[in-house]
């Protein structure tokens, strides 16, 4: 079955960067985009972008354009995340999810990692 | 873009039915059939209850339904079970190959 698992648990300081990995497996990797989302303590989900695994592609939101960076290794059937500049307000739990169907324009998120806990802290 | 428009809260007896809103622009929710709703528990990832609109993914009760009507999507769950206590998001297409989040709504079986 779809299994999307994360890095642990992360504690940096303020203007470190940070860089969470999603394992893939139980599907062909390269074919399905990865979505990141992110979560506050006690707040909602916000979508951070995509990268479409197949050619690379990325999409940021407008909110994290100019710090976040998404990477993946094929081979290694590996999402990654990379935050830089951090700041208390990007404590939260991260998420990888699979979009959930390649053939339509429907950005749906199947499948979710189990999340990743960053606390920025000095 | 501004994250759509949820009740922070909405609550029923078992048995009973609920809807939850979710109310965008015609840049999002009015503009597409891509609205999609998750539950999430405590401490846990969130989960696809709906997508397209009105899909329920298999292993989804039947007791769950999804609509839409201009701007505003809804999330109805129907035959309500203490389990189905949870936070449930939207999110919906908003062009540009980009994504929002509703704000979330804590159901609340009583």
């Amino acid at each position: 079955q779809v299994q999307l698992v994360q890095s642990g648990a992360e504690v940096k300081k303020p203007g470190a960067s940070v860089k969470v990995s999603c394992k893939a497996s139980g599907y062909t990797f390269r074919s399905y985009p990865i979505h990141w989302v992110r979560q506050a303590p006690g707040q909602g989900l916000e979508w951070m972008g995509w990268i479409r695994n197949g050619n690379d592609n990325t999409k940021y939101s407008q909110k994290f354009l100019d710090r976040v960076t998404f990477i993946r290794d094929t081979s290694a059937t590996t999402a990654y995340m990379e935050l830089s500049s951090l700041t208390s307000e990007d404590t939260a739990v991260y998420y990888c999810a699979r979009e959930g169907d390649i053939q339509a324009a429907d950005p749906y998120f199947d499948s979710w990692g189990q999340g990743t806990l960053v606390t920025v802290s000095s | 873009q501004s994250a759509l428009t949820q009740p922070p809260s909405a609550s029923g007896s078992p048995g009973q039915s609920v809807t939850i809103s979710c109310t965008g622009t015609s840049s999002d929710v009015g503009g597409y059939n891509y609205v999609s709703w998750y539950q999430q528990h405590p401490g846990k990832a969130p989960k696809l209850m709906i997508y397209g609109v009105t899909k329920r993914p298999s292993g989804v009760p039947d007791r769950f339904s999804g609509s839409k009507s201009g701007n505003t999507a809804s999330l109805t769950v129907s035959g309500l079970q203490a389990e189905d206590e949870a936070d449930y998001y939207c999110s919906s297409y908003a062009g540009s190959n980009s994504v929002v989040f509703g704000g979330g709504t804590k159901l609340t079986v009583l």
